[in-house]
């Protein structure tokens, strides 16, 4: 009974460096989302995906890049990595249903100096 | 645009006492909504959700919150604070056309004084 697996929980990275934030759901959730969180911000939706093939761009996806070539999995991919980009970053899932609201993953805490 | 407001960054109260965090939603087409809890280090549990059907809904640990059609507001409340109520809150709305995908608040925290 897994729900979002989010890898890895802590990362530090260089400016510059790339990295990928790993997402796995098993609960068949046809919607994922990449959030980030910034103390007194909320939560930010930088990426979605409505099924396997389909991705959108949310709220703040600039410095960011998403695939979705399986059901289960929605990996975040962040390229020459921004001091800006310091962050809590949450992978969650639901199913097509305004009323389910999301499975949340742990969080991924990203250092960029 | 439509958003979620959430009044008051931080709310202390003291253990025993009324929780009262509020929550406000800015659409003209009445949305399904959400409070989640999060704890320090943890990811976002689901508190209760409104969707349409009692106004008034109970969630888990003894929260309840309370959907106001005429004041565009979905506050939680819980009579009695116990110190693991300390968190952060956050209210998320479904709008009408986006189908799963939610908006949320900035957040609350609760401090709970002993």
């Amino acid at each position: 009974n897994a729900g979002v697996t989010q890898t890895p929980k802590f990362r530090i990275l260089k400016i510059g460096q790339s990295m990928t934030l790993q997402c796995a759901q098993d609960m068949n959730h046809n919607y994922m989302y990449w959030y980030r969180q910034d103390p007194g911000m909320g939560l930010k939706l930088i990426y979605y995906s409505v099924g396997a093939g389909i991705t959108d761009k949310g709220e703040v996806p600039n410095g960011y890049n998403v695939s979705r070539s399986t059901t289960e999995d929605f990996p975040l991919r962040l390229e020459l990595a921004a001091p800006s980009q310091t962050s809590v970053y949450f992978c969650a899932s639901s199913y097509p249903d305004r009323g389910g609201g999301y499975t949340f993953g742990s969080g991924t805490r990203l250092t960029v100096v | 645009a439509q958003s979620v407001t959430q009044l008051g960054s931080h709310v202390s109260v003291s253990e025993g006492a009324l929780v009262l965090l509020r929550c406000n939603y800015s659409s003209s087409v009445p949305p399904y909504l959400f409070w989640y809890v999060q704890y320090p280090n943890q990811g976002l549990q689901l508190l209760l959700k409104y969707t349409s059907a009692a106004t008034l809904v109970k969630g888990i640990n003894g929260f309840e919150a309370e959907f106001k059609k005429s004041e565009t507001s979905f506050h939680l409340t819980k009579p009695s604070a116990h110190m693991s109520d300390a968190a952060e809150y956050f209210c998320a709305a479904s709008l009408s056309g986006n189908t799963g995908k939610l908006i949320f608040g900035q957040g609350t925290t609760l401090q709970v004084k002993p």
